[in-house]
């Protein structure tokens, strides 16, 4: 089955600090895509960071970087100097294709609170 | 700036009265796809278009039913609204359909139903 799980539902941060958000996934097909998105309260989507399954390094995006674990299937977001405006819920999705089309599966989400 | 437009941001809609929601989008893209979003939960996926191929999911209600006249506009009809279709909903564009392409949303339409 293709799932993906975050288990911390909510995570508070000191701002200018660094945290991690976890994100395990689950997939038989060798070639995947694994996104991390930032859903602010007025609810637009925003695209933050890709990591492709054959990709040998860890993506990274200014702030944003992903630990890509191939073999724990994990691919947890770093956000390095907390800022309030991450203050947001941050989805982990995974890409696969299914019926010969592209597909996100997303996770449950974790909530981010950035504290000053 | 390229982007993928919604409208309108809020629709208030009554219990059975159809509605449309629209996306338009200045990328030139491909795939056009429509998700779901209740509160506190994962986006959901009802359909998508690639070009003027429509691919429904299997769980995606008969009430919701979708129009791509040309590559810029999509529509999402709702015929017969319920209490439990109150949702946002998300339009969201990807170049093709391939593994690994990256799809990116609008701001999304949010629903309520009285």
């Amino acid at each position: 089955a293709q799932k993906i799980t975050q288990t911390q539902p909510g995570m508070f941060v000191q701002e200018k600090e660094a945290v991690t958000l976890d994100c395990t996934y689950d997939t038989s097909d060798p070639s995947y895509g694994l996104f991390w998105y930032k859903q602010p309260s007025s609810g637009e989507m925003i695209f933050l960071i890709y990591q492709g399954s054959y990709d040998q390094q860890n993506a990274t995006e200014g702030r944003y970087s992903l630990n890509f674990q191939k073999a724990r299937k994990s691919a947890n977001l770093v956000i390095s100097a907390s800022q309030l405006g991450d203050s947001a819920m941050y989805f982990c999705a995974m890409s696969v294709v299914s019926g010969g089309y592209n597909k996100l599966i997303f996770g449950a989400g974790t909530r981010l609170a950035v504290h000053p | 700036d390229a982007m993928v437009i919604q409208n309108p941001r809020y629709q208030v809609t009554q219990f059975g009265k159809p509605v449309t929601l629209s996306c338009s989008q200045t990328l030139n893209h491909n795939v056009m796809y429509w998700y779901q979003q209740k509160s506190s939960q994962a986006p959901k996926l009802l359909f998508h278009y690639y070009d003027k191929d429509f691919n429904n999911e299997a769980d995606t209600p008969d009430n919701f039913q979708s129009r791509r006249p040309n590559t810029s506009f999509c529509f999402l009809d709702i015929r017969s609204p319920g209490l439990g279709d109150a949702a946002m909903y998300l339009c969201a564009t990807s170049r093709d359909p391939q593994v690994g392409e990256t799809q990116y949303f609008g701001p999304g339409t949010r629903l309520l139903v009285l």
